[in-house]
């Protein structure tokens, strides 16, 4: 079965522009989780949404949105952008309850801010 | 942000040793997951252990919990050069099992 799929896989933007990510999530899979990913921070969970309604939010400031679309694909935006949201920003998929298969995750967008 | 501890940050083996990294959380929780990055690439799923549970293996992996020193260890045995990657533990929270908090990761290196 195909894994999820995140476009673009390498961005480079400019300081105050802004940015949309794309995850594609395993057919049947309703909840899809972003994770930021920095050598410093480590794994920050930005957001969660099931059935197109944002279940759980993490601590990012407003710049940071996303929305899901009624086949499970989900975006996240990212608003007038810093160089510190520099990142591999990562999508994951699962069914409403964690099982024993976990989240499965996409290979992630390397966003760099310039 | 809450974040586990793993222990090493780097763990350096030959082929066929075994490798054990540790993780440290800070909440009750209802599950701990660890995971698998290759050179920063996704995350790949290799076990989840529920709090009511001790232990669990999965092929060449064993996975411990203990709830009231709030850790959990992972056990590679007969490690090969393919398990060269990043391991990191994930917790769901007792609270919110939704929003994974996550460790800083063990960088294992496996050489042949």
């Amino acid at each position: 079965k195909a894994g999820v799929t995140q476009t673009p896989r390498y961005l480079i933007k400019t300081r105050g522009q802004q940015v949309t990510l794309s995850c594609s999530p395993i057919s049947g899979h309703r909840s899809v989780s972003w994770y930021q990913q920095t050598p410093g921070q480590g794994l920050q969970f930005l957001f969660e949404y099931f059935s197109e309604t944002q279940r759980n939010k993490g601590n990012f400031p407003g710049r940071f949105s996303g929305r899901q679309f009624s086949n499970s694909r989900s975006e996240m935006n990212v608003s007038t952008l810093e160089l510190g949201d520099s990142a591999l920003y990562l999508c994951a998929s699962s069914w409403d309850r964690p099982v024993e298969s976990g989240y499965t995750f996409g290979s992630g967008t390397r966003l760099t801010v310039v | 942000s809450q974040q586990g501890e793993e222990d090493p940050q780097a763990l350096s083996i030959q082929e066929g040793e075994n490798a054990t990294m540790n993780c440290s959380y800070k909440t009750s929780i209802n599950n701990l997951q660890w995971y698998r990055q290759n050179s920063g690439r996704g995350l790949v799923h290799l076990i989840l252990i529920r709090s009511n549970e001790r232990e669990k293996h999965s092929g060449r992996l064993r996975v411990t919990l203990d709830t009231s020193k709030k850790s959990s260890s992972l056990l590679i045995t007969a490690s090969r050069a393919a398990d060269t990657a990043s391991y990191f533990c994930a917790t769901g929270n007792a609270g919110n099992n939704r929003k994974l908090i996550w460790g800083l990761g063990t960088s294992l290196a496996v050489n042949p």
